[in-house]
Order: C-alpha cells, then structure tokens, then sequence
C-alpha cells in the first residue's frame, strides 16, 4: 500500500465550480501536511498547509481528519488558472526523510 | 532572485555513459534533496542532504551518487544510467530538515537510451 494515496483523476470541471480532493495517508506518525500544486511539466509548488483546525487561502479551504487519516482540499469558484497537479504531501517528524508525497491530482478546469 | 537551478533541462545518452546534473541554490538553505518523478509513481526521493558533508539514501539510491561539498551545490550523479532511470528529476531545497516548504528546481528530463 501506498504511504500517501490520492485519486488521479482528472477531474474536468467548468468555471465557477467547487471541487474537493481527498487525500489519505497510512503512516498514523505523519505529524505535518502540506498540498502542492503542479503545473504541467514544470516543478511542484507549496500551495498550503494542512493544520488540525483547518485553514483556509482564499478559494481554497484544507482539512485535516487524524482519526480517518485524510486530508482534502477544496477549491470554490474555479478559474481556469486551476488547472494543475495537485499533490498530497505529508511529513513524519520521525525519521530524517523530509517529505512522502503523493502522485497528485488532475484538475482541469473548463470555459 | 530566489531560486535552485539545475543543469541541464533536457539530456538523452546512451546506457553507461556517466553523467552529472548539476542542481545549485541560492537561499543558503542547508537541506538539498533531488527526486524522480515517474507517472503513477509521484515524486520518490532518491538521495538528500542535511548540510555540507552530510548525505544519505533517500527511497531509491541504487544507481545514482551525491556530493555536498559546498552548501550551494548538489550535484546528482548516474556513474553507468541505464534505462530504468529515464524520468524527469528534481532538485528541491528548505531552509533545514523540518522547515515546511520545500523549492524546486525546474527540472531536469532525462532519457537513457
């Protein structure tokens, strides 16, 4: 099984919709969680981190489940700029191997 | 500018043929790592660094080699490629080990054929 497991999509949306992405992890002692963003053939990108309260960066709304061990990241009102990679990372603060991630989830968004 | 850099962007060789893909930063930071990425596979650490002289394996060393000899400069080395290792690799540092956000370098296509 994977460490770090997200749905490959794509997921092929119109403009102005709300998308939501899962993410699950199988190492209980991953302690810090991150989704970076990925443009096609160029390098991945933080786009936010994931606290246990829940953060949200404008459009996008992250949060983090311990007790079902995932992590989703919701995107309100698409633009096509959307359109991208997105990567479930996560960090075990054991260990000094930085960051496990995901293969990432495409996300095309549609005039 | 912020930035890591890797060289070059794009190589195809030939099996065995050593090669170096140059990966230098200019944040001062002290953790450097490089991944590969395949698809279906995401991003795999192959080998990181934690400061000048400091080097271990990441998920899937065999057939690559690292040097940290200055706090700038990461090179990746691939002593007899093989096709197996044709994949697109990246350079990444942070500030040190646990700082959250990790910087990419552009990337770096290779094909072994």
């Amino acid at each position: 099984r994977k460490e770090v497991e997200q749905d490959p999509g794509p997921f092929n949306v119109p403009e102005g919709a709300t998308v939501a992405f899962n993410c699950t992890y199988s190492n209980s002692a991953s302690q810090s969680f991150f989704w970076y963003r990925q443009d096609c053939r160029k390098e991945p990108k933080l786009l936010m981190s994931v606290y246990s309260s829940g953060n949200e960066d404008g459009r996008f709304t992250a949060q983090l489940n311990r007790a079902s061990q995932y992590i989703s990241l919701l995107i309100r009102d698409s633009k096509l700029s959307d359109s991208a990679t997105y990567l479930c990372v996560v960090r075990r603060d054991t260990g000094r191997r930085a960051l496990t991630f995901g293969s990432g989830t495409r996300l095309q968004v549609q005039p | 500018e912020a930035q890591v850099t890797q060289n070059p962007r794009y190589l195809i060789t030939v099996t065995g043929k050593k090669l170096t893909v140059t990966c230098s930063q200019n944040m001062n930071h002290e953790y450097m790592s490089w991944y590969r990425q395949d698809p279906g596979l995401g991003l795999r650490q192959i080998y990181y660094s934690m400061n000048v002289e400091v080097t271990d394996k990441g998920d899937v060393p065999e057939g690559y080699k690292v040097s940290r000899k200055e706090k700038r400069n990461f090179p990746l080395i691939l002593e007899s490629p093989s096709p197996n290792q044709t994949s697109l690799y990246f350079c990444a540092s942070s500030l040190f080990l646990q700082h959250n956000e990790q910087f990419f370098g552009p990337g770096t296509r290779l094909t072994v054929l």
